[in-house]
């Protein structure tokens, strides 16, 4: 069973350009979520995708978007970065269609705006 | 909305005495919870789950939860802590009585372990 992966680990940009993040979903499941994790702080939802559609949605301005994928990956992206999106980005996937199943968690892309 | 407490951001134990990190939590529906350990630079993993199916939750690495309702509390214990421990673990709980739902976190313990 292949577990949750994400790309680039690390990513350096500067404020004012644009990133994007991709996501493997584990094997079986069909939802992914991305939380933003700056640092000294737990992870904040940022959205859901269930079925290619956003499923739900933090406190986080339109310009992080994302995608899923028919095969369950998804992409996260953040236009006009800013400082403060510097932080430990997180993608987790879970299984809609199994009660209890929980959410699993990749590595991360710590990503520096400078 | 949900809300979850975990009260002392900084845990200090000794080798082989008891870990107790204490979580509260606030849901309007009967919760789903969790409890994450993160190690420096890594993502989460999922120590334990509580679903409902029983109050007595026990997760991996010797770690276990108990669900108390009446106290909306759901604290995580090790009988005997490990230098191996020593990470920081969140508490959280799902939205909307799924497993899958958006999860609200903790603002984390950083657990120390002493030789």
């Amino acid at each position: 069973e292949t577990g949750v992966t994400q790309s680039p680990t690390h990513l350096i940009k500067t404020r004012g350009q644009q990133v994007t993040l991709r996501c493997s979903s584990q094997s079986g499941h069909n939802t992914v979520s991305w939380y933003q994790q700056a640092l000294g702080q737990g992870p904040q939802f940022i959205f859901q995708y269930y079925r290619e559609e956003e499923n739900g949605r933090g406190n986080f301005p339109p310009r992080f978007s994302g995608l899923q994928f028919p095969n369950y990956s998804s992409e996260l992206n953040v236009n006009a970065l800013e400082l403060d999106d510097s932080a430990l980005y997180l993608c987790a996937s879970s299984n809609a269609m199994t009660s209890g199943g929980g959410q699993f968690f990749g590595p991360g892309t710590r990503l520096t705006v400078l | 909305a949900q809300s979850v407490t975990q009260l002392g951001s900084h845990v200090s134990v000794s080798e082989g005495a008891l870990v107790l990190l204490r979580c509260n939590y606030s849901s309007s529906v009967p919760p789903y919870l969790f409890w994450y350990v993160q190690y420096p630079n890594q993502g989460l993993q999922l120590l334990l789950k509580y679903t409902s199916a029983a109050t007595l939750v026990k997760g991996i690495n010797g770690f276990e939860a108990e669900f108390k309702k009446s106290e909306t509390s759901f604290h995580l214990t090790k009988p005997s802590a490990h230098m191996s421990d020593a990470a920081e673990y969140f508490c959280a709980v799902a939205a909307g009585g799924t497993s899958y739902g958006k999860l609200t976190f903790g603002q984390g313990t950083i657990l120390t372990v002493h030789p």
